[in-house]
């Protein structure tokens, strides 16, 4: 069955480090997403790809970079880590039959001390 | 610009009550409507979803209505269950990115 995985599920890092969150998808989707969930926000998109070699940002893209090489994987880097983003992060997939129905990962848990 | 604004949660109910969770949204043109589920320690999962005014997305009991004369996209369940309990978000989009709510956590207890 298609899905769509993260990697790590949960790391703890320290202040000015950089980290890469990983995610990848078996569905052969064009779009992949990356957002960060924070209490009394609900989710906020940081980039996204509508393709390999296309990326974008989203609202709170500050601190943040993406690269798409292929059309399974979207890594997310954090350049230096900062306390602020310590956050739970979720990559998404969509780009099938139905163009909008995005597809979710199960989510990362990002510690920054 | 487009955002989205959902009812403050905790919803706390018992079970077989009657849910109403309330979205109403603001957007240019004539964007699709969503409802997504968050169980405890998983990622998002469509609920539903409606793509024109008067179309009704149901699925699993829940039930929401594109209302465009309101602005709005209730979510309702006749009688909700235990296994109900989750995070609720509606969202919206115009094009293939999402504008989401903050999200409504609802509690059923037994």
């Amino acid at each position: 069955d298609a899905e769509i995985t993260q990697s790590p599920r949960h790391k703890i890092t320290e202040t000015g480090r950089q980290v890469t969150l990983a995610c990848h998808q078996t569905w052969n989707h064009n779009n992949m997403f990356w957002y960060r969930q924070d209490l009394g926000h609900g989710l906020r998109l940081i980039h996204y790809s509508y393709g390999v070699q296309d990326t974008n940002k989203g609202e709170v893209s500050d601190g943040y970079s993406v690269s798409r090489s292929n059309t399974e994987d979207l890594p997310l880097t954090l350049e230096s880590a900062a306390s602020s983003q310590t956050s739970v992060y979720f990559c998404a997939s969509s780009g099938g039959t139905d163009l909008y129905e995005q597809y979710f990962g199960p989510g990362t848990r990002l510690t920054v001390t | 610009g487009d955002s989205v604004t959902q009812m403050e949660g905790p919803v706390t109910l018992s079970e077989e009550a009657f849910l109403t969770i309330n979205c109403t949204y603001t957007a240019t043109g004539y964007p699709s409507l969503f409802w997504y589920v968050q169980y405890p320690g998983e990622g998002l999962q469509l609920l539903l979803k409606a793509t024109k005014a008067d179309d009704k997305g149901s699925n699993k009991g829940f039930e929401a209505t594109y209302r465009k004369e309101t602005t709005s996209f209730h979510l309702e369940k006749g009688s909700v269950q235990v296994s109900d309990s989750a995070v609720y978000f509606c969202a919206l989009t115009g094009t293939y990115k999402y504008i989401f709510g903050t999200g409504t956590r609802l509690k059923v207890l037994a």
